[in-house]
């Protein structure tokens, strides 16, 4: 099984345009979360969703948004980008239940000019 | 509110030499801890997991950690380093009595083993 697949693996986007990160998993898993990692500051979760239709936001929502039509897919969205969203994203998944790991996928590296 | 402190940035051993990568949490009621490593340009692997029961969890590639619930730690040890350990590693905690899923990580610690 592929697992967790994100597109694209890297982009150069130009400050004020739009985006949309993707994300899709295979394991029929509930739960799925979307972190960026900066050095020295680790992985932020950004918005997370507990089972399709519901999304919630993590510590560092602003200036994403995010959706959850399906089990498969939680697409991530800057409607308009900011250089300070320059980051490594990273999409993840688990069952729901806590004692559960996350299952994280190879990374979007975002650099906004 | 849940929190993982990794209090070193780096740590450098040589290989064959005893591994220790250090992690302190901070939950309301009781963890559920994690370790993760990261290679090079990839996403976290998941290493091993602390959920109850025996304090000592063994975990992939000779990885283990201990549950010291009086220290709220959680370090991760590997009796014998190899070169190929050389990674970022990460611990994570999720309170067990909040009604989500979310993980909170530490900022990661740096491993190199210099053969």
């Amino acid at each position: 099984t592929a697992g967790i697949t994100q597109a694209p693996t890297s982009q150069i986007l130009a400050a004020g345009r739009s985006m949309t990160l993707r994300c899709t998993q295979d394991m029929r898993h509930n739960a799925m979360y979307w972190y960026r990692q900066d050095l020295g500051l680790g992985l932020r979760l950004i918005h997370y969703s507990n089972t399709a239709g519901t999304t919630g936001k993590g510590e560092v929502p602003d200036g994403y948004s995010v959706s959850r039509a399906n089990t498969d897919d939680f697409p991530l969205t800057l409607a308009s980008a900011v250089p300070s969203q320059t980051s490594v994203y990273f999409c993840a998944s688990s069952r729901t239940s806590g004692r559960n790991e996350q299952f994280f996928g190879p990374g979007t590296r975002l650099t906004v000019l | 509110a849940q929190s993982v402190a990794q209090p070193e940035d780096q740590v450098n051993v040589a290989e064959g030499n005893p591994l220790t990568v250090k992690c302190t949490y901070s939950v309301s009621g009781n963890p559920y801890l994690f370790w993760y490593v990261q290679y090079p340009n990839r996403g976290l692997q998941f290493l091993l997991k602390y959920i109850t029961g025996d304090n000592l969890v063994k975990g992939s590639y000779g990885f283990e950690a201990e549950f010291n619930k009086s220290q709220t730690s959680f370090h991760l040890k590997k009796p014998s380093a190899l070169v190929s350990d050389s990674a970022l590693y990460f611990c994570a905690v999720r309170d067990r009595n909040t009604r989500d899923y979310k993980l909170s990580f530490g900022a990661g610690t740096t491993v190199t083993v210099r053969a």
